[in-house]
């Protein structure tokens, strides 16, 4: 069966501070990948998507990266952090076929909860 | 018009009341349908799909109107642990396997 993994659960960083946040997905190749943002009482704001390694599409300006090192690999890069920063971060994953309208969905990781300060 | 509407809520209720969400949607042409639940400080988990016959899993009902761009979601016999936020997805088209959220509905069922 497929997991998803991500770290830290919560962080605590100063305004100003790099920011690095990493999602693992096991049992399944060549996913799609995402990142999600939610602010405190919000909804999901999608912020980057991946299909394959080296390919992130970005879904809004920001002062966020994303990378896709590996296979199975998704992180969340930032060299300043704002204090409009803060959230729950959440990564995602989807099958492959799922690009083509398949009827599967998107699971989600235990997320980051960030707070800058 | 937001691309996926629902039920703002709060919806309070006692155990073992009957409620209803609604989500309407504004493209036409999406393809797949979901219910996700989110608990408090916790990640979205998947609920249930959404299939043009209708669907039910215990408890939980689900219906699609595709020519009114709606779905629904009924939970029957409401348990204290249904509280939660009731999230409705939608896999547009040709969008590269991108689902669009809802804000969610939350609900609060009381003893």
């Amino acid at each position: 069966s497929q997991t998803i993994h991500q770290w830290p659960a919560t962080l605590v960083q100063p305004v100003g501070s790099p920011l690095s946040l990493e999602c693992t997905v096991e049992g399944t190749s060549n996913p799609n990948l995402y990142w999600y943002r939610q602010a405190a009482g919000r909804g999901l704001q999608l912020l980057f998507y991946s299909v394959g390694i080296g390919q992130i599409s970005s879904e809004v300006p920001q002062n966020l990266s994303a990378s896709r090192p590996q296979d199975r690999q998704f992180i969340l890069s930032s060299k300043k952090l704002l204090l409009s920063d803060s959230g729950f971060y959440l990564c995602a994953w989807s099958p492959a076929f799922f690009r083509e309208g398949g009827t599967d969905t998107q699971y989600f990781g235990p997320g980051t909860r960030l707070t800058v300060l | 018009r937001k691309e996926v509407e629902q039920d703002p809520g709060p919806f309070n209720v006692p155990e073992g009341a009957t409620v209803a969400f609604n989500c309407t949607y504004s493209n036409s042409a999406s393809q797949s349908f979901f219910w996700y639940r989110q608990d408090c400080r916790k990640e979205p988990k998947l609920l249930m799909s959404v299939y043009s016959s209708g669907n039910e899993d215990g408890r939980f009902t689900a219906q699609l109107n595709r020519a009114s761009q709606y779905i629904s979601l009924l939970i029957r016999d409401s348990k204290l642990s249904d509280s939660a936020t009731y999230l409705c997805v939608v896999n547009p088209a040709n969008q590269g396997g991108k689902l669009i959220f809802g804000q969610g509905t939350e609900l609060s069922v009381k003893p």
